[in-house]
């Protein structure tokens, strides 16, 4: 079945810094990927949706300078979270609509732990 | 707004019994409503609901939508301990012309005690 490899799975920086999360379609063309936030005990925000080749759209209150999302090719989209803050802590997934017509789903990355001290 | 809310946010049973999830949406230009469990990581797909009265199954997990009610449940019966988890509805949809949405409802924490 369809496969979104994400990486890192778990990441702890300092404040101030920079971290990348890649998500990787392994066996199909993902021309669109969503990212999602989620906090503890809560659920998945989407913070943008990331489309090959063109610029990503971000929802209302997601800082598009702060969360840079690059989708180069149609199996690789990578996000970035700049000048991390602690409040930037949180597990960021993202995921991949499969399949077209009638017959679709969405995978997701197995998520990234972003720990920001 | 678009929206998705679960209900209730949070669930404690006990082992054998019986428990409905519930999701209502307003959106505009539904496409589907999905069901996904999630324990430590990423969620995994349970089922996907694009017509009315039309029950889905799988093991002791059962879904239908209601497009008249703009709801769906998700019913577990025999509840196991391993059934606990927080199990999210997503609606898609499309909007603002082409842009094609999946949104997250809040999520339902499920607690299964022996």
């Amino acid at each position: 079945g369809a496969v979104v490899s994400q990486h890192p799975s778990r990441v702890i920086c300092k404040s101030g810094t920079s971290v990348k999360i890649e998500c990787r379609s392994l066996d199909f063309q993902a021309t669109t990927m969503f990212w999602y936030r989620q906090f503890p005990k809560q659920s998945l925000m989407l913070m943008a949706t990331s489309n090959e080749g063109s610029k990503a759209t971000y929802e209302q209150g997601v800082e598009k300078d702060k969360f840079l999302i690059n989708h180069a090719s149609l199996t690789l989209s990578t996000l970035t979270v700049t000048s991390a803050h602690p409040e930037d802590s949180s597990f960021y997934i993202c995921s991949a609509r499969v399949g077209e017509g009638p017959n679709y789903g969405y995978t997701f990355g197995s998520g990234t732990r972003l720990t920001v001290v | 707004e678009d929206k998705v809310v679960q209900s209730p946010l949070s669930l404690v049973v006990h082992e054998g019994d019986t428990v409905t999830l519930n999701c209502s949406y307003e959106v505009t230009n539904f496409r589907s409503l999905l069901w996904y469990k999630q324990e430590k990581k990423a969620p995994t797909f349970l089922f996907m609901l694009t017509s009315s009265g039309i029950e889905k199954k799988s093991g002791r997990l059962s879904s239908i939508l209601d497009k008249k009610e703009l709801s769906s449940i998700l019913n577990i019966t025999a509840t196991q301990t391993g059934d606990s988890a927080i199990y999210l509805c997503a609606v898609h949809y499309i909007s603002s012309g082409s842009a094609r949405q999946l949104t997250f409802g809040s999520g339902t924490q499920l607690t299964v005690l022996p």
